[in-house]
């Protein structure tokens, strides 16, 4: 079954320095691996998505996402993290079954406090 | 283009009542679907459908139901509220060659 993981409910970062939210994931086959992110009181964003191609993939608001295969890890970056970007950040996978739904497996999200 | 709009954006309901959450898209997608978020859960997906008049289980469908008549829109039907189902609710759409799904605004729901 497909699963993904976000260690971390919370982490906090220093206005200016570079962030990381991490993800892991299972899944049979090639993975498709996307990144949302919620302000308060407002619908899931879009950030950016792996399918296939390069293993750095640059998203919305100056976030990429390194995709590695052999960690099976998919975790977001910034090089420099602004107030505005605190918001709760969701990992997810394509889910395989039922096969072309094409559903996404949602993981428990990181929020993120960026610190003036 | 609007995009993926639902509505109430909140509603308090009576256990037992019912209530059909609204949820309408115009861009033309194919795919829809319905999630629940949980403090600490993610999102859970409800229920989905992959064109109209045609609809299928998510991961935790009980005591919902849903109907897919028109592309344009899925509405997500309670039929006898419980306090279980105190959650917000998240409609999401997607095209047909597209993986990203685009979400609307929610529907937060209390069940006293």
């Amino acid at each position: 079954a497909q699963s993904v993981a976000q260690p971390e409910d919370q982490v906090n970062v220093a206005e200016g320095n570079p962030l990381t939210v991490k993800c892991t994931y299972s899944v049979s086959g090639n993975p498709y691996l996307f990144w949302y992110v919620q302000y308060p009181n407002r619908g899931l964003q879009f950030l950016l998505k792996y399918i296939t191609g390069d293993n750095l993939v640059k998203g919305s608001y100056g976030f990429e996402a390194e995709f590695n295969k052999s960690q099976t890890s998919f975790h977001l970056k910034k090089p420099s993290a602004l107030v505005s970007d605190s918001a709760l950040y969701f990992c997810a996978v394509r889910d395989i079954s039922p096969a072309g739904a094409n559903n996404l497996f949602f993981g428990t999200g990181t929020r993120l406090t960026v610190i003036p | 283009n609007a995009g993926v709009t639902q509505t109430p954006k909140f509603r308090i309901l009576k256990i037992g009542q019912s209530m059909t959450l609204q949820c309408t898209q115009d861009m033309n997608h194919n795919y829809m679907y319905w999630y629940r978020q949980d403090p600490g859960m993610g999102l859970k997906l409800i229920y989905y459908s992959v064109g109209a008049g045609i609809t299928d289980k998510g991961e935790v469908p009980n005591g919902y139901n849903v109907s897919r008549s028109t592309t344009e829109d899925f509405p997500l039907r309670l039929e006898l509220a419980a306090p279980s189902q105190t959650s917000v609710y998240f409609c999401a759409s997607r095209g047909l060659a597209i993986e990203t799904q685009y979400f609307g605004p929610g529907t937060r729901l209390l069940v006293l």
